[in-house]
C-alpha cells in the first residue's frame, strides 16, 4: 500500500519561531511537492523537487524553503513564522517528471497555526 | 500563469440528485486530473483524462475533457451522500515542468 507520511496532523507555532514540516513517501518516487490548501483558493504550489537536491519554486515561494536531502523525504521550512501562514499544508509525491498523467500521492496534511 | 477556476464553489443537494461541476481555463493542458478529498484527509485521484474530447466513466461519475482541453466537466448521476467531499480539478502544464496546476475547488454535500 503506498504511502505519503507528514510527520503531524497538528501543529501550534508562535510568530518567529522556525517550523519544520516533514514528509516521507516509500513508492520511490522522483517527484515531490509541497502545497497549501485555504479555503475557496484550492492548492497552491509552494515548492517541488524532481531529484535529490533539486528543487524548484512553485507559485507561492516567498517565506519557505526547502530540503531534499534523501529520495524519500522532502521538508518544508518556515524561516519565521507569521500568522499568514496558518494553513494546511499538503506533501505529495510522483513518479518521473516527464510522465505528465501520473497519479499525485498525498499525505493527510499538516494543520499549522501560528499564534 | 495557468489558472484553474471551478464551479460552484458550493454544491448542497439531496441524495438521488444529479449535478455537474465544471473546471475551466483560459491555458491548454496536456491532460487533467479530477481528485476527491474527503475531511482529514489528503485528495485521492478519481481520473485522469489526456485526449481533447474524451469522456471516462467511473460508476455513477462522468468526466469529460473539453475538445480544446482548456476545460473539464464531472457529472455525477443520482448522488449519494458518500460523494460528498471536496472535489478538486489539476492540470499538468503544457509548459514542460512537473507541477500540477490545481483547480479552486468545489464543495459538494449530498443530503440523505
Amino acid at each position: 500500500d503506498v504511502k505519503v507520511t507528514q510527520s503531524s496532523r497538528y501543529l501550534v507555532k508562535r510568530t518567529g519561531e522556525k517550523v519544520f514540516l516533514e514528509c516521507v513517501q516509500d513508492m520511490d518516487h522522483e517527484n515531490m511537492f509541497w502545497y497549501r490548501q485555504d479555503p475557496g483558493l484550492g492548492l497552491r504550489l509552494i515548492y517541488f523537487s524532481y531529484d535529490v537536491k533539486m528543487k524548484e519554486k512553485g507559485d507561492i515561494p516567498e517565506g519557505y524553503s526547502v530540503s531534499r536531502e534523501k529520495k524519500e523525504r522532502f521538508s518544508l521550512i518556515l524561516e519565521s513564522a507569521s500568522t499568514n501562514q496558518t494553513s494546511m499544508y499538503l506533501c505529495a509525491s510522483s513518479f518521473y517528471r516527464a510522465a505528465m498523467n501520473t497519479e499525485a500521492f498525498f499525505g493527510q496534511g499538516t494543520r499549522l497555526t501560528v499564534v | 500563469t495557468q489558472l484553474l477556476e471551478q464551479s460552484p464553489q458550493f454544491l448542497s443537494i439531496q441524495e438521488g440528485e444529479n449535478l455537474t461541476v465544471y473546471c475551466n481555463s483560459s491555458s491548454v493542458f496536456s491532460s487533467l486530473q479530477w481528485y476527491r478529498q474527503e475531511p482529514g484527509e489528503g485528495p485521492v485521484l478519481l481520473v485522469t483524462v489526456v485526449t481533447g474530447g474524451e469522456v471516462k466513466k467511473l460508476k455513477r461519475l462522468t468526466f469529460q475533457f473539453g475538445d480544446a482541453r482548456k476545460d473539464s466537466s464531472l457529472h455525477i448521476t443520482a448522488a449519494q451522500p458518500g460523494d460528498t467531499g471536496l472535489y478538486l480539478c489539476a492540470g499538468a502544464s503544457t509548459s514542460g515542468t512537473y507541477k500540477y496546476i490545481f483547480g479552486t475547488g468545489t464543495r459538494l454535500k449530498v443530503l440523505a
